[in-house]
């Protein structure tokens, strides 16, 4: 069966500090990954997207990038992190295939970061 | 671009069925719609998907009608534990990095006893 991991699950950062979030996927092979934000009581807000190693797709204009440096690895990043990057940050997998199978996503358990 | 529009908030009892709904005016022909769970701190969990008609599984259904520009979540008979927020997803992707996912803002619930 597929499992998701992300780490760490909570996280404590200063302003302007670097940041790197992991998530691994466990079972299937070529995933679609995502990357979404949650800010507290709001809805999902999808910030990367990758359909393959090393291809990013960016949904907003943000101090975030992303990267997959192997298939079922996906990172989330930031040199500098600011006040409004504090959130629930969720990682997502989907199959890496057109139709149904591939409109389903599946989420791991997340990491809530705050930014002081 | 698609859009969804859900009920910010709903209440309701132990042991009745409630019904979600879920507007899309602008969804595309390749598009699928999709309903998640989530719970407090912790990730959304995939409940039900359909297309068209309806759709049953061991804990929802999932009503569209034919212009597919709504879609209704059921859920039967609820319990304390149905308390949660739930989201309707409209959208497809693709093989290649073309793809659209509209997220609505989600529904809370909650369920008195």
């Amino acid at each position: 069966s597929q499992t998701i991991h992300q780490w760490p699950a909570t996280l404590v950062q200063p302003v302007g500090s670097p940041l790197s979030l992991e998530c691994t996927v466990e079972g299937t092979s070529n995933p679609n990954l995502y990357w979404y934000r949650q800010a507290a009581g709001r809805g999902l807000q999808l910030l990367f997207y990758s359909v393959g190693i090393g291809q990013i797709s960016s949904e907003v204009p943000q101090n975030l990038s992303a990267s997959r440096p192997q298939d079922r690895q996906f990172i989330l990043s930031s040199k500098k992190l600011l006040l409004s990057d504090s959130g629930f940050y969720l990682c997502a997998w989907s199959a890496g295939t057109s139709g149904k199978e591939g409109e389903t996503q599946y989420f791991g358990p997340g990491t809530r970061l705050l930014v002081l | 671009l698609a859009k969804t529009t859900q009920p910010i908030s709903m209440d309701s009892y132990e042991g009745q069925e409630v019904n979600i709904t879920c507007s899309h005016n602008n969804i595309a022909t390749n598009d699928y719609i999709t309903w998640y769970q989530q719970f407090p701190s912790q990730g959304p969990r995939f409940i039900i998907q359909g297309y068209k008609t309806k759709v049953t599984n061991e804990v929802a259904s999932l009503f569209i009608p034919a212009d597919r520009k709504s879609s209704t979540l059921s859920l039967p008979r609820v319990s304390l534990s149905d308390t949660a927020v739930y989201y309707c997803l409209v959208g497809h992707s693709y093989m290649d990095s073309n793809y659209q996912l509209i997220w609505g803002a989600g529904t809370k619930l909650i369920i008195k006893p």
